[in-house]
């Protein structure tokens, strides 16, 4: 069955990089349409989609967070990778992989609360 | 870029119809296909409505999508209030400029 595991720090100090990995099992990211993405939800508030990346390797960002993100990925280890750079306490939230194969976000990992505190 | 805007929040009865709005910006809702996931307390985002009104399998046919070209709005509609309905509702579209957009979410409260 599939299954996405988000994996990272639990607290990071402001100004450092935010790491997170995404390990998933059940899909290839190598099939044509495919493509994993993170989406974060600070507490009480709504979802925002971050970056996404595609089975050709093929990378998006939201516009508003472009500059401090990177997405890549790892497909013999089956694992997606997301940095955010100059971390604020503002970006204090739960951050979700989720898989995409065709119009809608179909599997969601349980997501990783990550805290900006110094 | 555009942005999908929700009402805060809604309430209802048990057995009464509810119906949460999305209204986007700029361009045409009808643009682009429109998703809506349903978030219980403490739980992860689901699916609901697809592809501006398909219902995955397991979602029972209380649920509908719909867009309203005039309002340039999309609208969830959930017939037959359960309490178990209560929960976040969150529309999703996407934006050619970027990727993905998602609504501010609703509170859904069946009281």
């Amino acid at each position: 069955q599939v299954t996405l595991r988000e994996s990272g720090p639990a607290l990071v100090k402001p100004t450092q990089t935010l790491t997170l990995t995404c390990t998933f099992s059940g899909f290839l990211l190598s099939r044509s349409g495919m493509t994993v993405n993170w989406i974060r939800q600070p507490p009480g508030k709504a979802l925002e989609w971050l970056a996404r990346i595609d089975w050709d390797y093929d990378k998006f960002y939201s516009t508003s967070l472009k500059t401090r993100l990177t997405i890549s990925k790892d497909t013999s280890k089956n694992q997606v990778v997301l940095t955010m750079t100059r971390m604020d306490p503002v970006d204090t939230a739960t951050y979700y992989c989720a898989r995409m194969s065709s119009t809608y976000f179909d599997y969601w990992g349980q997501g990783t609360l990550v805290t900006v505190s110094s | 870029n555009f942005m999908l805007t929700q009402p805060h929040s809604v309430s209802e009865s048990p057995g009464k119809t509810v119906i949460i709005s999305c209204t986007r910006s700029s361009g045409s809702i009808a643009s682009n296909y429109v998703q809506w996931y349903q978030q219980r307390p403490g739980s992860v985002p689901s699916v609901v409505i697809y592809d501006t009104n398909q219902r995955p399998s397991g979602v029972p046919d209380r649920f509908s999508g719909s867009i309203d070209s005039s309002s340039n709005s999309a609208s969830l509609t959930i017939s037959g209030l359960k309490t178990e309905d209560e929960a976040d509702y969150y529309c999703q579209s996407y934006d050619s400029s970027t990727s993905w957009v998602f609504g501010g979410g609703t509170k859904l409260t069946v009281l």
